[in-house]
């Protein structure tokens, strides 16, 4: 089942503006993991942050954690046309196994 | 990090037949999963396989219809059987080799007619 919802669903903006997708998830969490998926092709992935955690870095990636929210954001600065992708948050369920539990995703177009 | 590839890429099937989707990592992994993407639809887990044991299906899911080898810890395989237009979907397997990271194959693209 999916664990929440990601908002936007759809987001269009311009290349070097910044994009950013929300994520909210229902139960307590281990972790939490961003992916990109283009065309429907295979999973990337892009960052994980943990429960104690609140924000990480990397490259032009931002990842922000709001335990108590059971929120999360992915920031992409200065976007580029490439950046064009689905992007999908999932969670790892506090106590349970290493499965993922998928929001449903935001498609992300970048005009170049 | 892992190197999953996923046999087929693609497929194209007539409705009433099976269909074996073969993953194969470049590392032991004690857990591998296997997710269905239904068109434009976000990821849901099928089952978790482990090597030794019978695979732990999700709600929704069953043997009979998605059965899952796990022979040894590099391997599994995920028929589809009895198919219908409504199983066509990219189908992932996934693993965590260490860490948290979970880290996905390259999918099977699957129609069926």
């Amino acid at each position: 089942s999916q664990q929440g919802e990601e908002d936007p669903q759809a987001l269009s903006i311009q290349e070097g503006e910044n994009a950013t997708m929300n994520c909210s998830y229902k139960t307590s969490i281990n972790n939490l993991q961003w992916y990109r998926q283009n065309s429907g092709r295979g999973l990337v992935h892009l960052i994980l942050i943990r429960s104690n955690e609140r924000e990480k870095h990397s490259g032009r990636l931002r990842v922000t954690l709001d335990t108590s929210k059971k929120s999360s954001s992915l920031l992409i600065t200065a976007s580029r046309a490439a950046d064009t992708a689905s992007y999908f948050c999932a969670t790892v369920t506090q106590g349970g196994s290493e499965k993922l539990v998928f929001g449903k995703g935001t498609k992300l177009t970048v005009n170049p | 990090s892992a190197v999953i590839s996923q046999k087929p890429s693609r497929d194209i099937c007539q409705r009433g037949t099976s269909l074996t989707i073969q993953c194969q990592v470049d590392s032991q992994v004690t857990m591998m999963f296997w997710y269905r993407q239904q068109p434009g639809q976000s990821l849901t887990l099928i089952a978790t396989a482990n090597q030794g044991s019978e695979a732990t299906y999700e709600s929704g899911f069953v043997i009979d219809k998605f059965p899952i080898s796990r022979p040894n810890l590099t391997f599994s395989t995920l028929t589809v059987s009895n198919m219908s237009p409504e199983d066509s979907s990219i189908y992932l397997c996934s693993v965590v080799p260490t860490g948290e990271t979970q880290y996905f194959g390259p999918g099977t693209r699957l129609l069926v007619l």
